[in-house]
Parts: C-alpha cells; sequence; structure tokens
C-alpha cells in the first residue's frame, strides 16, 4: 500500500534563508509521480511541483525544486529565498501510475511560517 | 484559461439535511476528484471520476455519493448530514490520469457547515 509521510508539522524560517521539507513514500510500484502543493490560509491547494520516478533530473520550478532520492525513497521540497508569502501549508502527495486502484495520496503536511 | 470552480463556496446545513456541491473543472479536463479536508483527519480522497465513470472510491459512508456529467462538471451529494460532515471539501481537476498529466489542479472548495 502506498504511503506519504511528512515529519515535520511545523517549521520557522528567517526570511531569505532556504527551506527544506521533508516528504518520504513508500510504494511498492516501479512508476509513479510525486507532487508538491501549498495551501495558505485562504484555503486553495497550489499546485507547485512534479517529479516522475522515472526523470533522471530533479525538478525545478523557479525558486522550487524537489531533491529526489529514489533509494532512499524521499522527495523533499526545497524553497529557495523564502519569502513572507511563502507562510501556509506544504503537502507532499504521490500516485502510483498503473495501479487499477491507484489514486493520490496526500501526506499530514509541514506548517511553514516565515519571519521578517 | 478559466480555473477550478466550485459553488457555492459557503453552506451551513443542519443535521439530517442533504446537500449537493458543484464542480466545473478546467476545460478539457476529464478527471475530477474529491476531498474532504478537516482539522483532526486531514486532507482525505473522497472519489474519482474519469469519462463518468467513477475510478476510484475513498472510504467512505455511501452517504456521500457523486457523479460526473458528459461536460466534465461533476457533483458530490451528501445525505442525512452529520455534525462531523463540516469540512472542507476540495475539487481538483486534470488533464488525463499518467504522469504530468495527473497534476490535480485544484478549486477554493466549498466550506460546509452542519449545525
Amino acid at each position: 500500500a502506498q504511503k506519504i509521510t511528512q515529519t515535520q508539522p511545523g517549521m520557522f524560517v528567517q526570511e531569505k534563508e532556504a527551506v527544506t521539507l521533508d516528504c518520504t513514500y513508500d510504494t511498492s510500484d516501479q512508476s509513479y509521480g510525486l507532487f508538491w502543493y501549498k495551501q495558505p490560509s485562504s484555503g486553495e491547494m497550489i499546485f507547485l511541483i512534479y517529479q516522475g520516478s522515472y526523470d533522471e533530473q530533479n525538478a525545478t520550478e523557479g525558486r522550487y525544486s524537489l531533491n529526489f532520492q529514489k533509494a532512499r525513497k524521499s522527495a523533499n521540497l526545497v524553497i529557495s529565498a523564502s519569502q513572507l508569502g511563502d507562510s501556509a501549508m506544504y503537502f507532499c502527495a504521490m500516485r502510483e501510475m498503473y495501479s487499477s486502484a491507484s489514486k493520490i495520496i496526500f501526506g499530514s503536511g509541514t506548517r511553514l511560517s516565515i519571519r521578517p | 484559461k478559466a480555473g477550478v470552480t466550485q459553488t457555492p463556496r459557503y453552506l451551513i446545513k443542519t443535521r439530517g439535511q442533504q446537500v449537493t456541491l458543484s464542480c466545473s473543472p478546467i476545460s478539457g479536463h476529464r478527471s475530477v476528484s474529491w476531498y474532504q479536508q478537516t482539522p483532526g483527519q486531514g486532507l482525505q480522497f473522497l472519489f474519482e471520476y474519469f469519462s463518468e465513470t467513477q475510478r476510484n472510491k475513498g472510504n467512505f459512508p455511501g452517504r456521500f455519493s457523486g457523479r460526473q456529467f458528459s461536460n466534465s462538471r461533476s457533483e458530490m451529494n451528501v445525505s442525512t448530514l452529520e455534525l462531523g460532515d463540516s469540512a472542507l471539501y476540495l475539487c481538483a481537476s486534470s488533464l488525463g490520469l499518467a504522469g504530468l498529466s495527473n497534476t490535480q489542479y485544484f478549486g477554493p472548495g466549498t466550506r460546509l457547515t452542519v449545525l
């Protein structure tokens, strides 16, 4: 069965510093996708970045990058030069690609607070 | 391109009533998923529809049901509301079901309060 674990319930980071949000996953499938979402206090989930299990390079999207370590089954999100607007809940998610019962599952989230 | 829209945004109901929530996906997206989010349980998957067919269902009682129309719009229905159904209900759409096309884009949610 697939599982996502985010072990940091909350983090405080100084503005302009880089921050790493941890995510580990468990799956027996070889083909899967990993996603990160941001949820500000307004409630809407915002897609940040995607990594496929067969992608050889780590995904990057602007200030976001995904540190993908397949052997360790980790997919940490790195935010460079954090900004006050980065304060939000962050969710890691995974979907197995070819399982008939596949669905996206989410971790419990990490609440990131950026200090000015 | 317009994003995912959900109506209504806020809803107050009393126990025993039923409610229908609506979701319009991004144009061209054929998959719609529904989630319930509560402070205690986090984000929980309800069901997923693709081309009008339910592909997956989470572990929710039969009071929770959904459907998808030919234009990919989806509705979710909760009958015999309970206090514990108070939550933010999020709808997400994706282009397809594989790879990057699997990326789900979320609507703003419907906040349901059951009194």
